[in-house]
């Protein structure tokens, strides 16, 4: 079964350094989206992503965060400068036409010393 | 405004009893609910859908129940098994295509 899949499993940065959090959807899929984890606490949205271009996003998707498809199959999270509160599981999803739900990869763990 | 809780943080289960996983939405908006699984280390897994004119649907071993009057929802696996062990979330969505809300989780833990 495809699966979304997520690179690197684990980053761990300094502070006020820049990151990318790679992901790669399922190849059909059209929506895109990333969600994060903090420890112990619920997945909450950061921001939606279709046809090139944001649909929505999160109060937590400040101008210290972007994302970018640049090719047809890589999708993208940057972070620019980042912050201890950055920390946290990154988890990229994709989603095909419909009311088909979304499909989440294992994510990526962000630890920002 | 929209959200979406759970009722209890923790479910310990004996193996082979039922489970129900209870959940409450408050967004009367809300036209598309999903359960998902979640595994240490491993991102959320989608276990079963329903969408709001429904009142019940029925996978392999689990059945969810939408009760749209009192804003319920509710996950049941029959026969629970150690491979159940997990945190499960119940999310909504507003729209098709919407970004999910996600509750807190319940941990459901299986007793030998």
């Amino acid at each position: 079964e495809p699966e979304v899949t997520q690179t690197p499993s684990h980053q761990v940065t300094q502070m006020g350094q820049e990151v990318i959090l790679r992901c790669v959807p399922i190849s059909n899929h059209l929506y895109f989206y990333w969600y994060r984890q903090i420890l112990g606490q619920k997945v909450e949205f950061l921001v939606s992503f279709y046809n090139n271009e944001i649909s929505e996003k999160s109060e937590i998707f400040d101008d210290q965060f972007s994302v970018e498809r640049p090719d047809g199959s890589n999708f993208t999270l940057k972070i620019r400068s980042t912050k201890l509160e950055d920390s946290a599981m990154y988890f990229c999803a994709s989603e095909p036409d419909g009311y088909q739900p979304q499909h989440f990869g294992d994510g990526t763990r962000l630890s920002i010393l | 405004g929209e959200s979406v809780g759970l009722h209890l943080p923790t479910l310990s289960v004996q193996e082979g009893d039922n489970s129900i996983i209870n959940c409450a939405y408050s967004n009367s908006a809300s036209d598309y609910f999903i359960w998902y699984k979640q595994e240490s280390g491993k991102g959320p897994q989608f276990i079963i859908d329903i969408r709001s004119n429904m009142d019940k649907r029925q996978g392999q071993r689990v059945t969810v129940l939408l009760n749209k009057t009192v804003k319920h929802l509710s996950l049941q696996i029959a026969a629970t098994q150690p491979g159940d062990s997990a945190v499960y979330f119940c999310a909504d969505q507003v729209d098709r295509d919407d970004k999910i809300i996600f509750g807190k989780g319940t941990r459901l833990h299986i007793l030998p």
